[in-house]
């Protein structure tokens, strides 16, 4: 089956520890992406890869960290300095093709903050 | 940046019926998604329409790029079809890789 996964479905932390969020895609896209939703709300860009070892920032950076060490990979951290963790993840990925942009999203993780 | 407005914010329908959802932005763009976000938080592709009329089944979409907005059609409505639709852009003057979301029209429709 093709298509983005997302692991874990919930994850529960506790103030002060980092964690990290699964994102694995076998559509062999070149791009991937992190969003967070907040209840309510649209979806807002941490951060986005668009070829291995490469990454930037997105619109709410600070307090989360991304890695992209191989192309089907993009694990997002959430750190102990990001003030207000709790909130959906999601994970997306793309083809980038000219100015084609369509992205695909996976489940979601939901993390919340004890 | 550019802005991405959608409208109505809700909306509650019986079952049968037909629904417009509207979403502006107000910059040219390059790619417009629209989606549908189930109750358990999945997001859905529904159409790629940067410019154009897309239709699957009951849904439709139509952009016109030239006036910054697209719409989404919705026919004999299914209680199925609750959930969030949002509409994402990316913005062609600053940078074609990020989507930029709109706020969601929450749709509800009952039996």
């Amino acid at each position: 089956d093709g298509g983005i996964t997302q692991s874990p479905k919930y994850l529960f932390r506790k103030e002060g520890q980092n964690v990290t969020l699964s994102c694995e895609q076998n559509l062999n896209h070149d791009a991937m992406y992190w969003y967070r939703q907040d209840p309510g709300q649209g979806l807002r860009l941490i951060y986005y890869s668009q070829i291995v070892n490469d990454f930037q920032k997105g619109d709410i950076a600070e307090g989360y960290s991304v890695s992209r060490e191989k192309k089907e990979s993009f694990p997002l951290t959430v750190t102990s300095a990001q003030k207000n963790p709790t909130a959906f993840y999601l994970c997306a990925s793309s083809i980038l093709t000219g100015n084609k942009n369509e992205q695909f999203f996976g489940p979601g993780t939901r993390l919340t903050v004890l | 940046g550019i802005q991405v407005e959608q409208s109505p914010p809700d909306l509650i329908l019986q079952e049968g019926a037909n629904s417009t959802l509207r979403c502006n932005f107000s910059d040219s763009v390059n790619n417009l998604q629209w989606f549908h976000q189930n109750p358990w938080g999945q997001l859905i592709n529904l159409f790629y329409i940067p410019s154009g009329t897309k239709q699957n089944g009951r849904l439709s979409a139509t952009t016109v790029a030239t006036e910054r907005y697209s719409l989404l059609y919705i026919s004999s409505s299914q209680t199925t079809d609750s959930g969030v639709y949002f509409c994402a852009v990316d913005s062609r003057p600053y940078n074609t890789d990020k989507l930029i979301f709109g706020t969601g029209t929450r749709l509800q429709v009952f039996p």
